[in-house]
C-alpha cells in the first residue's frame, strides 16, 4: 500500500527554467508534509516542509503547493540550477505516528547547463 | 556541530549470516529513526528510539532489531539476513519525537547480502 507516491521516476529541465516535483498521497491522516532532497553517497537533506493549515510556503527559489481536497502536493524550483540536479523525495507525517516518516518513490531531477 | 555519523559504509554479508550497524546522533538529538531504502525505493521506517526505548516500528519482522545508548547513539541488528535486506540502511536523528521537528540523516551503511 504505497500511501506517499511521486508518479514521475525522472524529469530534465534547462537552467534557468521552472522544475515542478509532483506528489499525491492516500492518506487523509497526513498533516504535514516535507521535500528532502538526495545527492549520491549522501543522506536525504531537508528542503521545505509544508502543514496542512496551509496551502502554500516559500523558501527562496523554492516553493511547496498543498491541495488537501485532491491529496496533492508540488514542489517548484524557480530558477532551476544545474546543482538542483539530485534525487527529490516527498515525505508524509502524521501527528498520530509521532515523527515517523512515509516517503515516495523519489524523482531525479537533472538540470541542463 | 557534528552531524549523524554512520558505520560502516558498505557492508557485504552471506545469507543467514547477522549484521549491526552503527549510528552516532548529531549534537542535542535524543531521538533516532532507522530507514530502509531498497534500490529504485523511497526510505521506508523500520523503527524509531527514544529515551532508550523502542517508540514506534514499521512493517519489519522481529529479527531487525535496535538499541539506543545513554549517549544518544544506536544501532541497528539484523538476524538471519536473506538476500531482500540488501539496501541503503539510513539513521536520522532529531530532537523530540513530533514529525515537525525535523530529521537529520547520515550518510548511510550500503548493506549487500550475498
Amino acid at each position: 500500500d504505497q500511501q506517499v507516491k511521486q508518479n514521475s521516476p525522472s524529469l530534465s529541465v534547462q537552467e534557468g527554467r521552472i522544475s515542478i516535483l509532483n506528489c499525491d498521497y492516500t492518506n487523509s491522516m497526513f498533516d504535514y508534509f516535507l521535500w528532502y532532497k538526495k545527492y549520491p553517497a549522501e543522506g536525504p537533506t531537508f528542503l521545505i516542509s509544508i502543514s496542512s493549515i496551509k496551502d502554500k510556503n516559500e523558501d527562496g527559489r523554492f516553493t511547496v503547493f498543498l491541495n488537501k481536497s485532491a491529496k496533492h502536493l508540488s514542489l517548484h524550483i524557480v530558477p532551476s540550477q544545474p546543482g538542483d540536479s539530485a534525487v527529490y523525495f516527498c515525505a508524509a507525517s502524521a501527528r498520530t505516528s509521532g515523527s515517523r516518516l512515509t516517503f515516495g518513490e523519489g524523482t531525479q531531477l537533472t538540470v541542463n547547463p | 556541530e557534528t552531524g549523524v555519523t554512520q558505520s560502516p559504509t558498505h557492508l557485504i554479508k552471506t545469507r543467514g549470516q547477522q549484521v549491526t550497524l552503527r549510528c552516532s546522533s548529531q549534537s542535542g538529538h535524543n531521538t533516532v529513526s532507522w530507514y530502509q531504502q531498497a534500490l529504485g525505493q523511497g526510505p521506508q521506517f523500520i523503527f524509531q528510539y527514544y529515551r532508550e526505548e523502542e517508540n514506534g516500528r514499521g512493517n519489519f519482522p522481529p529479527r531487525f532489531s535496535g538499541l539506543q545508548f545513554p549517549n544518544y547513539s544506536s544501532e541497528l541488528n539484523v538476524n538471519a539476513l536473506e538476500l531482500d535486506d540488501s539496501a541503503l540502511y539510513l539513521c536520522a536523528s532529531s530532537f523530540g519525537t513530533g514529525g515537525y521537528y525535523g530529521y537529520t540523516f547520515g550518510s548511510g551503511t550500503r548493506l549487500t547480502v550475498v
